[in-house]
């Protein structure tokens, strides 16, 4: 049971904007910024978004981070096929001892 | 830009020991912070813990105290992930992950290595 809670699934067509959540806490989310990873099948995860909304080099403007309170949000616009993954966001947790990271369930996104 | 190069795919029996590594690819390497994730089959990620090379202050997930060790040689500009008794359930793919701070979301990951353990 992940601390951060996604969905386990989206879909959208191409062209169309998405959005996918991530649930949290005040220990977590409330306190500190979401970051967000895509994982596409087979390979090893890839930082799309990190404190708060900075893309690293590379990254399409088409991903866009935001927070409120203790949830968080990842909008992908102008879908596109390859943007077929899973897409988990990552933050600290004060509630945790030693290395406090901690990884939402996952959301598998679907481009129909 | 450091890349991270790890070792490659293991098979082992319950009960063995493994040590896989995970390389940078300079001497930036040390001035990093190097995370190890799980990855079981079909499933979510994991934080295990974060190792500083330069170092060699080590934190552990609370899921993952005592059940492994993490260490690095910055000599080598490698950082590894140890089991001393490896079961079943550890079968997974292992990620390492560059971070220039421990509050920082790692930004550069190795390529993966598949850990089966199966009698």
């Amino acid at each position: 049971q992940s601390v951060l809670t996604q969905p386990p699934s989206a879909s959208g067509t191409p062209g169309q904007r998405v959005s996918i959540s991530c649930s949290g806490s005040r220990s977590n989310i409330g306190s500190y910024p979401v970051n967000w990873y895509q994982q596409l099948p087979g390979t090893a995860p890839k930082l799309l978004i990190y404190n708060r909304n900075q893309r690293p080099s590379g990254v399409p403007d088409r991903f866009s981070g935001s927070k409120s309170a203790t949830s968080a949000s990842l909008a992908i616009s102008g879908l596109q096929s390859e943007d077929e993954a899973t897409y988990y966001c990552a933050t600290r947790d004060d509630s945790l001892n030693g290395f406090n990271w901690v990884f939402g369930g996952g959301t598998k996104l679907t481009v129909l | 830009e450091v890349q991270l190069v790890q070792s490659g795919a293991e098979v082992k029996k319950p009960g063995e020991s493994l040590k896989i590594s995970c390389k940078g690819s300079e001497n930036g390497f040390n001035n990093y912070w190097i995370v190890w994730v799980r990855q079981m089959p079909g499933k979510g990620l994991e934080w295990m813990g974060i190792i500083y090379p330069g170092d060699s202050d080590t934190r552990y997930s609370p899921s993952f105290e005592g059940q492994v060790t993490i260490s690095a040689d910055k000599s080598i500009t490698t950082a590894y992930l140890q089991w001393s008794s490896l079961k079943a359930s550890d079968t997974a793919m292992y990620y390492c992950a560059r971070s220039s701070h421990i509050v920082v979301a790692p930004d550069q990951w190795g390529q993966g290595t598949l850990v089966t353990v199966s009698s």
